[in-house]
């Protein structure tokens, strides 16, 4: 079955940078996009990256834009998050996404994984 | 990328029906049909429960149905039990591979 499981979050100082990576599992995953969404504390869920299914296509929500690159390696079924200048606001869980079908996007993220907490303190 | 608008709360006693509004701009839900929409319990991943704005995913039960019409979508949850207490976000396509999502809301089983 599929199984998305996010890692490298902890707590870090404000200015510095963290990756966080998505480990992908029981299905074939250079045919699927992928996004990252997060969720603040006792907030709502918010739009974070996309990457297409072959990694040519990417975006960002403009409040990481500049901040934070999606990247994925189809070879070791991993999708990543580089977080760089990191804030207090971005203080959150990251959770990674599998897109609905294959090869497309736009359909809903059937499949997430458990998340991974990012604290940014000083 | 200006958040979706839901209402905070809804609240409906079990068997009622209870809608869920999502209102957005030509930008997104106005120009694009790719509306989810996700159910998420306390300390657990959201659930995807309608996509293309319509569209049930295979398992999620018929008591949920979405619909779209102009800049706004809607989610109807019928026969409400109490295990449909939860939080529930819309999501839609923004263009040029963007995605934004509402405000959320909280729904309550009376």
């Amino acid at each position: 079955q599929v199984q998305l499981v996010e890692s490298g979050g902890g707590v870090v100082q404000p200015g510095t940078s963290l990756r966080l990576s998505c480990a992908a599992s029981g299905f074939t995953f250079s045919s699927y996009a992928m996004h990252w969404v997060r969720q603040a504390p006792g907030k709502g869920l918010e739009w974070v990256a996309f990457t297409s299914y072959d990694g040519r296509t990417k975006n960002y929500g403009d409040p990481v834009k500049g901040r934070f690159t999606i990247s994925r390696d189809s070879s070791e079924n991993n999708l990543y998050l580089q977080m760089n200048s990191l804030r207090g606001d971005d203080t959150a869980t990251y959770y990674c996404a599998r897109e609905n079908f294959g090869y497309s996007s736009g359909y809903g993220t059937p499949n997430w994984g458990q998340g991974t907490l990012v604290i940014v303190t000083s | 990328q200006s958040a979706l608008t839901q209402p905070a709360s809804v609240s409906g006693s079990p068997g009622q029906s209870i809608t869920i509004s999502c209102t957005g701009t030509s930008r997104d839900i106005g120009n694009y049909k790719l509306v989810s929409w996700y159910q998420q319990h306390p300390g657990k991943a959201p659930k995807l429960m309608i996509y293309e704005a319509a569209k049930r995913p295979s398992g999620v039960s018929n008591r949920f149905s979405g619909s779209k019409s102009g800049s706004a979508a809607s989610l109807t949850i019928s026969g409400l039990l109490a295990e449909d207490e939860a939080d529930y976000y819309c999501c839609s396509y923004a263009g040029n591979s963007t995605y934004v999502f509402g405000t959320g809301t909280k729904v309550t089983v009376l």
